[in-house]
């Protein structure tokens, strides 16, 4: 079974440009989570998705980040525009209900210059 | 609101000696507690977690967790620790029951010295 997939890996981009990272969760599981570490600090909640529907975005930082799950598949974040400040690992995780633990992609790290 | 803490960034160990990361959290209601670790350029992989039951939790390659309630915490151990073993650890919380955001400490890198 095929596990979270996080495309790209990396992505390096100038301040002000937009930049999409995109998640796919492990299929069936209908609990899909954004997380952000920033240089060496904690892993930093952003939100969660409940199939299509957003059941919390209390971390999201600012209306520059837009996060979207189309028919309760793969997760798309957009930065629009970058900051530098946004820099850091961008993770997504997935779980098949409230009492299972997440897995967890291998993260997108997102650089602006 | 919930918190972990991982009071140290780093911990060193020879190799063959026991591990302890330390963990601590502060959450309102029962805990579910986690521990992660992230190996270099990888995603973050599932250790273990506590929900209800015996104290003393049993995980991944040997790694083992002891829940707290009356301190509060949930450290990682393990009694023999291998250069593999080198990583960045995170320990996590969330409240057990419905739709629950997980909180993450800041990592503790454990670094094994041959």
């Amino acid at each position: 079974e095929a596990g979270v997939t996080q495309f790209p890996s990396h992505s390096v981009i100038e301040k002000g440009q937009t930049v999409t990272l995109r998640c796919d969760p492990i299929s069936g599981h209908d609990n899909l989570y954004w997380y952000r570490r920033v240089m060496g600090k904690e892993i930093k909640f952003l939100l969660h998705f409940v199939k299509e529907s957003k059941q919390d975005e209390s971390g999201m930082p600012n209306n520059r980040f837009l996060a979207e799950r189309t028919g309760g598949t793969y997760s798309t974040l957009k930065v629009q525009p970058a900051e530098l400040e946004d820099s850091g690992v961008y993770f997504c995780a997935s779980s098949q209900d409230s009492y299972t633990e997440a897995f967890f992609g291998q993260g997108t790290r997102l650089t602006v210059v | 609101a919930q918190s972990v803490a991982q009071p140290e960034d780093q911990v060193n160990v020879a190799e063959g000696n026991p591990l302890t990361v330390k963990c601590t959290y502060s959450v309102s209601g029962n805990p579910y507690l986690f521990w992660y670790v992230q190996y270099p350029n990888r995603g973050l992989q599932f250790l273990l977690k506590y929900i209800t039951g015996d104290n003393l939790v049993k995980g991944s390659y040997g790694f083992e967790a002891e829940f707290n309630k009356s301190q509060t915490s949930f450290h990682l151990k393990k009694p023999s620790a291998l250069v593999s073993d080198s990583a960045l650890y995170f320990c996590a919380v969330r409240v057990l029951g419905g739709y629950q955001k997980v909180t993450f400490g800041t990592g503790t890198k454990l670094q094994v010295i041959p």
